[in-house]
Protein backbone atom coordinates (compact mmCIF):
# COMPACT_ATOMS: atom_id res chain seq x y z
CA UNK A 1 0.00 0.00 0.00
CA UNK A 2 1.46 3.14 -1.16
CA UNK A 3 -1.30 5.66 -0.79
CA UNK A 4 -2.63 8.22 1.67
CA UNK A 5 -6.11 7.98 1.92
CA UNK A 6 -8.33 11.24 2.75
CA UNK A 7 -12.10 10.93 3.85
CA UNK A 8 -14.41 12.49 3.40
CA UNK A 9 -13.45 14.32 -0.48
CA UNK A 10 -15.95 16.97 0.23
CA UNK A 11 -17.59 18.57 3.44
CA UNK A 12 -19.56 21.01 3.64
CA UNK A 13 -20.30 22.46 7.13
CA UNK A 14 -21.51 25.02 9.16
CA UNK A 15 -19.69 27.92 11.18
CA UNK A 16 -21.49 26.39 14.16
CA UNK A 17 -20.61 22.67 13.52
CA UNK A 18 -18.13 20.46 14.42
CA UNK A 19 -16.13 17.84 11.98
CA UNK A 20 -13.33 15.81 11.53
CA UNK A 21 -11.13 15.18 8.68
CA UNK A 22 -9.30 11.79 8.50
CA UNK A 23 -6.11 11.04 6.74
CA UNK A 24 -4.80 7.02 6.88
CA UNK A 25 -1.37 5.55 5.82
CA UNK A 26 -0.09 1.71 6.39
CA UNK A 27 3.38 2.84 5.00
CA UNK A 28 4.83 2.67 7.95
CA UNK A 29 5.77 6.52 7.72
CA UNK A 30 6.43 7.83 11.30
CA UNK A 31 5.82 11.81 10.24
CA UNK A 32 2.47 13.30 9.12
CA UNK A 33 1.49 16.85 7.75
CA UNK A 34 -1.54 18.49 7.33
CA UNK A 35 -1.65 21.32 5.10
CA UNK A 36 -3.88 23.88 3.42
CA UNK A 37 -4.66 24.80 -0.04
CA UNK A 38 -6.77 27.55 -1.12
CA UNK A 39 -7.58 28.43 -4.78
CA UNK A 40 -5.08 29.27 -7.20
CA UNK A 41 -3.01 29.36 -4.33
CA UNK A 42 0.47 26.66 -3.00
CA UNK A 43 -0.34 24.55 -0.23
CA UNK A 44 0.67 25.97 3.12
CA UNK A 45 1.82 23.97 6.20
CA UNK A 46 -0.51 23.74 9.46
CA UNK A 47 0.84 21.02 11.88
CA UNK A 48 3.76 18.14 11.05
CA UNK A 49 3.64 15.35 13.79
CA UNK A 50 6.57 12.95 14.18
CA UNK A 51 6.22 9.66 15.79
CA UNK A 52 2.68 10.44 16.63
CA UNK A 53 3.93 13.68 18.33
CA UNK A 54 3.53 17.57 17.46
CA UNK A 55 6.39 18.39 15.90
CA UNK A 56 5.09 21.99 14.04
CA UNK A 57 2.34 23.83 14.62
CA UNK A 58 2.66 26.96 12.23
CA UNK A 59 0.32 29.24 14.27
CA UNK A 60 -2.85 27.92 12.90
CA UNK A 61 -6.15 28.87 15.14
CA UNK A 62 -7.45 26.80 17.86
CA UNK A 63 -10.48 26.03 15.94
CA UNK A 64 -8.46 23.34 14.18
CA UNK A 65 -7.24 20.75 16.02
CA UNK A 66 -4.87 17.77 15.11
CA UNK A 67 -4.79 14.44 16.45
CA UNK A 68 -2.70 11.26 15.59
CA UNK A 69 -3.51 8.54 17.81
CA UNK A 70 -1.73 6.18 16.68
CA UNK A 71 1.19 6.11 13.59
CA UNK A 72 -1.00 5.29 10.67
CA UNK A 73 -4.06 7.87 12.04
CA UNK A 74 -4.17 11.64 11.30
CA UNK A 75 -7.05 13.47 12.38
CA UNK A 76 -8.05 17.22 11.99
CA UNK A 77 -11.10 18.26 14.22
CA UNK A 78 -12.77 21.65 13.20
CA UNK A 79 -15.11 23.37 15.53
CA UNK A 80 -16.63 26.96 14.75
CA UNK A 81 -15.39 27.90 10.94
CA UNK A 82 -15.10 31.01 9.24
CA UNK A 83 -16.49 30.89 5.80
CA UNK A 84 -12.86 32.36 4.94
CA UNK A 85 -11.56 28.63 5.96
CA UNK A 86 -13.30 27.00 2.89
CA UNK A 87 -9.67 25.22 1.17
CA UNK A 88 -8.59 22.05 0.39
CA UNK A 89 -7.22 20.25 3.07
CA UNK A 90 -4.10 17.89 2.21
CA UNK A 91 -2.68 15.30 4.36
CA UNK A 92 0.85 14.07 3.87
CA UNK A 93 3.15 11.44 5.12
CA UNK A 94 7.06 10.56 5.16
CA UNK A 95 9.17 8.20 6.59
CA UNK A 96 10.80 10.70 8.72
CA UNK A 97 10.26 14.28 9.36
CA UNK A 98 12.60 15.95 6.28
CA UNK A 99 12.04 16.43 2.98
CA UNK A 100 14.51 14.66 1.73
CA UNK A 101 12.59 11.37 2.83
CA UNK A 102 9.87 12.02 0.11
CA UNK A 103 6.53 13.49 1.02
CA UNK A 104 3.48 11.07 -0.09
CA UNK A 105 0.30 13.17 -0.31
CA UNK A 106 -3.13 12.35 -0.15
CA UNK A 107 -5.92 13.76 -2.38
CA UNK A 108 -7.16 16.14 0.07
CA UNK A 109 -10.62 17.00 1.36
CA UNK A 110 -12.38 20.17 -0.40
CA UNK A 111 -14.01 22.03 2.93
CA UNK A 112 -16.58 24.07 2.27
CA UNK A 113 -17.85 26.70 5.32
CA UNK A 114 -21.24 28.01 4.82
CA UNK B 1 6.93 37.75 1.98
CA UNK B 2 6.72 34.79 -0.54
CA UNK B 3 9.94 32.71 -0.21
CA UNK B 4 9.51 30.57 -3.11
CA UNK B 5 8.29 31.94 -6.09
CA UNK B 6 7.31 30.50 -9.54
CA UNK B 7 6.98 33.79 -11.67
CA UNK B 8 5.17 32.09 -15.27
CA UNK B 9 1.89 31.36 -14.44
CA UNK B 10 1.84 29.44 -17.52
CA UNK B 11 3.40 27.28 -20.21
CA UNK B 12 2.31 26.62 -23.05
CA UNK B 13 4.48 23.61 -25.50
CA UNK B 14 3.91 21.62 -28.11
CA UNK B 15 4.45 17.90 -27.69
CA UNK B 16 7.80 16.48 -28.08
CA UNK B 17 9.00 19.91 -27.32
CA UNK B 18 11.06 20.69 -23.52
CA UNK B 19 9.37 22.44 -21.17
CA UNK B 20 11.20 24.31 -19.32
CA UNK B 21 9.28 25.39 -15.84
CA UNK B 22 11.70 28.20 -13.20
CA UNK B 23 11.43 28.35 -9.68
CA UNK B 24 13.30 31.33 -7.91
CA UNK B 25 13.78 31.09 -3.77
CA UNK B 26 15.26 33.53 -1.74
CA UNK B 27 16.13 32.19 1.60
CA UNK B 28 19.58 30.59 1.72
CA UNK B 29 19.14 28.23 4.46
CA UNK B 30 16.74 26.12 2.13
CA UNK B 31 19.01 23.25 1.43
CA UNK B 32 16.31 21.16 -0.42
CA UNK B 33 14.62 21.18 -3.44
CA UNK B 34 11.59 19.05 -5.01
CA UNK B 35 9.04 19.50 -7.85
CA UNK B 36 5.28 18.08 -7.68
CA UNK B 37 2.85 17.75 -10.50
CA UNK B 38 -0.81 18.41 -9.50
CA UNK B 39 -4.45 17.90 -11.59
CA UNK B 40 -7.16 19.12 -10.11
CA UNK B 41 -9.16 17.45 -7.79
CA UNK B 42 -5.90 15.44 -6.52
CA UNK B 43 -3.00 15.65 -4.28
CA UNK B 44 0.22 16.50 -5.50
CA UNK B 45 3.02 13.88 -6.59
CA UNK B 46 6.11 14.03 -6.39
CA UNK B 47 8.35 14.58 -9.46
CA UNK B 48 12.15 14.77 -8.48
CA UNK B 49 14.10 16.02 -6.20
CA UNK B 50 17.74 18.00 -5.41
CA UNK B 51 19.73 18.18 -2.65
CA UNK B 52 21.82 21.65 -2.47
CA UNK B 53 25.28 19.24 -2.82
CA UNK B 54 24.29 18.60 -6.27
CA UNK B 55 23.62 21.13 -9.27
CA UNK B 56 21.84 18.51 -11.54
CA UNK B 57 19.72 15.39 -10.85
CA UNK B 58 18.16 13.32 -13.56
CA UNK B 59 15.10 11.04 -13.81
CA UNK B 60 13.74 9.93 -17.29
CA UNK B 61 12.19 13.02 -18.90
CA UNK B 62 12.86 15.03 -15.80
CA UNK B 63 15.68 16.77 -14.81
CA UNK B 64 16.32 19.51 -12.03
CA UNK B 65 18.89 21.90 -12.19
CA UNK B 66 20.25 24.23 -9.30
CA UNK B 67 22.03 27.71 -9.44
CA UNK B 68 22.70 28.27 -5.64
CA UNK B 69 24.34 31.51 -6.23
CA UNK B 70 21.55 32.92 -7.94
CA UNK B 71 19.21 31.09 -6.17
CA UNK B 72 17.68 30.09 -9.00
CA UNK B 73 16.11 26.23 -10.27
CA UNK B 74 14.38 25.09 -12.89
CA UNK B 75 12.72 21.68 -14.22
CA UNK B 76 13.17 20.77 -17.71
CA UNK B 77 10.87 18.15 -19.26
CA UNK B 78 12.32 16.33 -22.70
CA UNK B 79 10.36 15.16 -24.50
CA UNK B 80 6.92 16.86 -23.41
CA UNK B 81 3.64 14.61 -23.63
CA UNK B 82 -0.44 15.65 -23.32
CA UNK B 83 0.07 13.87 -20.08
CA UNK B 84 2.37 16.16 -18.94
CA UNK B 85 -0.61 19.15 -19.00
CA UNK B 86 -0.63 20.39 -15.24
CA UNK B 87 0.15 22.52 -12.45
CA UNK B 88 3.87 22.26 -11.41
CA UNK B 89 5.15 22.89 -8.01
CA UNK B 90 8.48 23.93 -6.88
CA UNK B 91 8.82 23.63 -3.23
CA UNK B 92 11.87 23.82 -0.67
CA UNK B 93 13.05 22.88 2.33
CA UNK B 94 15.77 23.71 5.05
CA UNK B 95 17.46 21.90 7.83
CA UNK B 96 15.76 18.25 7.78
CA UNK B 97 12.20 20.09 9.17
CA UNK B 98 9.63 18.60 6.71
CA UNK B 99 8.73 22.11 6.43
CA UNK B 100 7.83 22.50 2.15
CA UNK B 101 7.73 25.93 1.31
CA UNK B 102 5.86 25.62 -1.90
CA UNK B 103 6.02 28.28 -4.98
CA UNK B 104 2.94 29.57 -6.14
CA UNK B 105 2.71 27.18 -9.06
CA UNK B 106 2.71 26.83 -12.81
CA UNK B 107 0.08 25.42 -15.35
CA UNK B 108 1.45 23.55 -18.13
CA UNK B 109 -0.18 22.72 -21.31
CA UNK B 110 1.28 20.69 -23.48
CA UNK B 111 -0.41 20.76 -27.36
CA UNK B 112 -0.59 17.41 -29.54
Amino acid sequence: DTEVTQTPKHLVMGMTNKKSLKCEQHMGHRAMYWYKQKAKKPPELMFVYSYEKLSINESVPSRFSPECPNSSLLNLHLHALQPEDSALYLCASSQQQGADYGYTFGSGTRLTVV
Amino acid sequence: DQQVKQNSPSLSVQEGRISILNCDYTNSMFDYFLWYKKYPAEGPTFLISISSIKDKNEDGRFTVFLNKSAKHLSLHIVPSQPGDSAVYFCAASGSNTGKLIFGQGTTLQVKP
